[in-house]
């Protein structure tokens, strides 16, 4: 079954503690990213990769990093998670295609809180 | 960043009534994405448009690229209560990142 999949999918950590959300997708998407999810303020993107070891900014990178090492991998890492950071985390992945980014097929999400 | 203008950001509508919601966008896009999220879950796909202009139905639901290339709309008709959840519009232009509304959080009454 074609799916992105993220762990956890919950969990509450304490500030200043690192933590890496992992994200991994089966259908040999070029195109991953990360958003967050904040009540009023919809989807924000974080990082996204247009394909391995190629790595951009989104809108809310700060406090954030990632790396893709390999394809079908994109962990996110807090190495030093703030209060702020407490939020819902989507990982999504999609293919490129002349030129243009298809469609993109989101995770099931992870509930971070931050305490 | 860039954002979307979505509205409403909230509808509560009687079962059996026709919805209806759109994106505004100060610059233009080459493909717009209709999104439906339900509580707990990842936002799914509803809906693509690659073409201004292009009309496209999936089911009940209807979508369009406006002509200017800067606006979409979502229509539902005859809604059911498995239509509740938070509806989110999503531009792109070329390969750059996707730019997403706020949402539309629906309600349906029975």
């Amino acid at each position: 079954e074609a799916q992105v999949t993220q762990n956890p999918r919950y969990l509450i950590t304490v500030t200043g503690k690192k933590l890496t959300v992992t994200c991994s997708q089966n259908m040999n998407h070029e195109y991953m990213s990360w958003y967050r999810q904040d009540p009023g303020l919809g989807l924000r993107q974080i990082y996204y990769s247009m394909n391995v070891e190629v790595t951009d900014k989104g809108d809310v990178p700060e406090g954030y990093k990632v790396s893709r090492k390999e394809k079908r991998n994109f962990p996110l890492i807090l190495e030093s998670p703030s209060p702020n950071q407490t939020s819902l985390y989507f990982c999504a992945s999609s293919l490129v295609g002349t030129g243009v980014i298809d469609t993109q097929y989101f995770g099931p999400g992870t509930r971070l809180t931050v305490l | 960043g860039q954002q979307l203008n979505q509205s409403p950001q909230s509808m509560f509508i009687q079962e059996g009534e026709d919805v209806s919601m759109n994106c505004t966008s100060s610059s233009i896009f080459n493909t717009w994405l209709w999104y439906k999220q339900d509580p707990g879950e990842g936002p799914v796909l509803l809906i693509a448009l690659y073409k201004a202009g292009e009309l496209t139905s999936n089911g009940r639901l209807t979508a369009q690229f406006g002509i200017t290339r800067k606006d979409s709309f979502l229509n539902i008709s005859a809604s059911i209560p498995s239509d509740v959840g938070i509806y989110f519009c999503a531009g792109q232009l070329g390969n750059t990142p996707l730019v997403f509304g706020k949402g539309t959080r629906l309600s349906v009454i029975a």
